[in-house]
């Protein structure tokens, strides 16, 4: 199985400033032949199921404000939210897709400070 | 719009069984390949089995195999997980998700959730 590990646990950061958020895989989850790579980033806010923030590592999903990014390849990953909003608290996953049985990280907690 | 609502969650006693279900609307359901994705209270996120959009193939992680059942009813529009000898660290919140049409398994739409709890 694909561990995926997640750092920070938890992260305090002052409104409008940069939350960084990184994720590394046990093994690539970069396909070749499509040079994808096969990693989702998912936000969960108390009480409420995950919601699909970023695909194939770096698309945005449709709604997702554009201070939400993703980046990385191969095992390493990262989601960067520009510019915190109070509406960001929640906890945020990685997950890989790339094999079976898909995998999440661990979760972190983001926090305003 | 895009709804899943899951029912059939509750109470069980170790070695019980229960029968969750996913009602899902506002999108062709047989067209879309089906997961169900597990959360204890307060832990992370743990992928339970998903089901290709037909019922012909389904997978499943290795602490549920051979007590859990994925399957699908396409003229209910409604996704099921038979569960079978239950034991306690198996009590979480049940989510069902879709997974998006774009050959990647991740998952676009979830619903709200359903808690099972295993306790004597």
């Amino acid at each position: 199985d694909i561990v995926m590990t997640q750092s920070p646990d938890s992260l305090a950061v002052s409104l409008g400033e940069r939350a960084t958020i990184t994720c590394k895989s046990s093994q690539s989850l970069l396909y070749s032949s499509n040079n994808k790579n096969y990693l989702a980033w998912y936000q969960q806010k108390p009480g409420q199921p995950p919601k699909l923030l970023i695909y194939w590592a770096s698309a945005r999903e449709s709604g997702v404000p554009d201070r939400f990014s993703g980046s990385g390849s191969g095992t390493d990953f990262t989601l960067t939210i520009s510019s915190l909003q109070a509406e960001d608290v929640a906890v945020y996953y990685c997950q890989q897709y790339y094999s079976i049985p898909i995998t999440f990280g661990q979760g972190t907690r983001l926090e305003i400070k | 719009e895009v709804q899943l609502v899951e029912s059939g969650g509750g109470l069980v006693q170790p070695g019980g069984s229960l029968r969750l279900s996913c009602a899902a609307s506002g999108f062709t359901f047989s067209s879309y390949w089906m997961q169900w994705v597990r959360q204890v209270p307060g832990k992370g996120l743990v992928w339970v089995s998903r089901i290709n959009s037909d019922g012909s193939s389904t997978s499943y992680v290795d602490s549920v195999k051979g007590r859990f059942t994925i399957s699908r009813d396409n003229a209910k529009n409604t996704l099921y997980l038979q569960m079978n000898s239950l034991r306690a660290e198996d009590t979480a919140v049940y989510y069902c998700a879709r997974e998006s049409d774009s050959s990647g398994y991740y998952s676009d739409y979830w619903g709200q959730g359903t808690l099972v709890t295993v306790s004597s």
